[in-house]
């Protein structure tokens, strides 16, 4: 089991710019989530999708879209990339209480 | 919506001492607590968790109470080894399948040797 898989691992983006960071679970997980993390601020909700077709807002939506795919992928997109969304973005999954995370993807908008 | 506030910001103790991460929340339908452990480039990996049905859990080294009326919950760490130095997490649901967690600021733990 590859557990949560993220793709890419580091990108650079312009200001403006788009990109779609991708997320996928074999573990049958029903929920999958997408975080940010900054410093001294803990992780914060982006989206979540608690099942197959279905996504909702979390505590920071502003500025990202998702797509669940089918129950294995979950993508997040940055249709005009800020630098406040310079950040460390993870991936999670769960079917009842722990939530699996990915390895994170570093993002950094110049 | 929920707050969870989480102290100390950072702690650094002797190897062989005892950690305690202290965390409150706002949320009194919150009933799901769970503890996540960070090492430095790393993905968080829970350590422990709590159900509002019980006031406390252990596993080895690691506890966790929760106390309901005040709306706060705690981790203790006895006997701290150096692998124990990460940045802890802690975070509370009122879904009872996990979701939307909300989580603290994190603290970081220093054991020093």
């Amino acid at each position: 089991n590859a557990g949560v898989t993220q793709t890419p691992k580091f990108q650079v983006l312009k200001t403006g710019q788009s990109m779609t960071l991708q997320c996928a679970q074999d573990m049958n997980h029903n929920s999958m989530y997408w975080y940010r993390q900054d410093p001294g601020m803990g992780l914060r909700l982006i989206y979540y999708s608690a099942s197959e077709g279905t996504t909702d807002k979390g505590e920071v939506p502003n500025g990202y879209n998702v797509s669940r795919l089918n129950k294995r992928e979950f993508s997040l997109r940055l249709e005009s990339a800020a630098p406040s969304q310079t950040s460390v973005y993870f991936c999670a999954s769960d079917n009842t209480y722990e939530q699996y995370f990915g390895p994170g993807t570093r993002l950094t908008v110049t | 919506g929920e707050n969870v506030e989480q102290h100390p910001s950072t702690l650094s103790v002797q190897e062989g001492d005892s950690a305690v991460i202290k965390c409150t929340y706002s949320d009194s339908a919150s009933n799901y607590f769970p503890w996540y452990k960070q090492e430095l480039g790393k993905r968080p990996q829970l350590i422990i968790d709590i159900r509002s049905n019980v006031g406390e859990k252990k596993d080895q080294r690691i506890a966790v109470t929760l106390n309901k009326t005040a709306k706060h919950f705690s981790l203790h760490i006895t006997e701290t080894q150096p692998e124990d130095s990460a940045v802890y997490f802690c975070a509370a649901s009122g879904d009872g399948y996990g979701n939307k967690l909300v989580f603290g600021a994190g603290t970081i733990l220093r054991v020093k040797s």
